[in-house]
């Protein structure tokens, strides 16, 4: 499974856009990209995935690079309730979900 | 739907000794995983299972055995406990959508404390 690079800490002001960015320069043509958060010591939570194109739910959008070697995980307005630690996961579609150490978003007021 | 449910919530145990992790969801999921996570730290894929009767191992699964006789249950089992397994459990089971879509859906966790 390919690994994932993603800076260990970033804050936030609340209102405005988070853009976390994640590395997965070996990812390869069949594996997907997952994003998931944790808050405080909850089981994590599903955000969003992609495959190629750019992806967006009512919770974030996802922005894939063409190359597909990184990618961004965008909250368009930050709240206090979106501080969480947020994994990007690089899967196969039939793979297992292998997180890393994420990283830590602060929203501040 | 309860999803998925742990029990126990906590857990203390002496080292050597051995006890079983429950879990339990109710989705007629496929998928279901183990996971550890140590303080400050990511979670770490103890074994998962693709379906009744099928298990694999995952980053960690040394000192850990598990079994999926049901669709429903995924019980972990701890051989001969150790102070190094101290950590929070967590179980997840999930489907595989269309599109790649695998949304894993995660129980409330088990704090094991090996003294």
């Amino acid at each position: 499974d390919a690994k994932t690079t993603q800076p260990p800490s970033m804050d936030c002001a609340e209102g405005r856009a988070a853009n976390l960015p994640c590395n997965h320069s070996t990812i390869s043509g069949n594996e997907y990209v997952y994003w998931y958060r944790q808050i405080h010591s909850q089981g994590p939570q599903y955000i969003i995935h992609g495959l190629k194109n750019n992806e967006t739910n009512e919770m974030a959008s996802l922005i894939i690079t063409e190359d597909r070697k990184s990618s961004t995980l965008i909250l368009p307005h930050a709240t206090l309730r979106d501080t969480a630690v947020y994994y990007c996961i690089v899967r196969p579609e039939r793979g297992k979900l292998i997180f890393g150490q994420g990283t830590e978003l602060s929203v501040k007021p | 739907n309860a999803g998925v449910t742990q029990t126990p919530k906590f857990q203390v145990l002496k080292t050597g000794q051995s006890m079983t992790l429950q879990c339990a969801q109710d989705m007629n999921h496929e998928y279901m995983s183990w996971y550890r996570q140590d303080p400050g730290m990511g979670l770490r894929l103890i074994h998962y299972s693709v379906g009744a009767g099928i298990t694999d191992q995952g980053e960690v699964p040394n000192g850990y055995n598990v079994s999926r006789s049901t669709t429903e249950d995924f019980p972990l089992r701890l051989l001969s406990a150790a102070p190094s397994q101290t950590s929070v459990y967590f179980c997840a089971s999930s489907y595989l959508g269309i599109r790649g879509h695998y949304e894993q859906y995660f129980g409330p966790g088990t704090r094991l404390t090996v003294t």
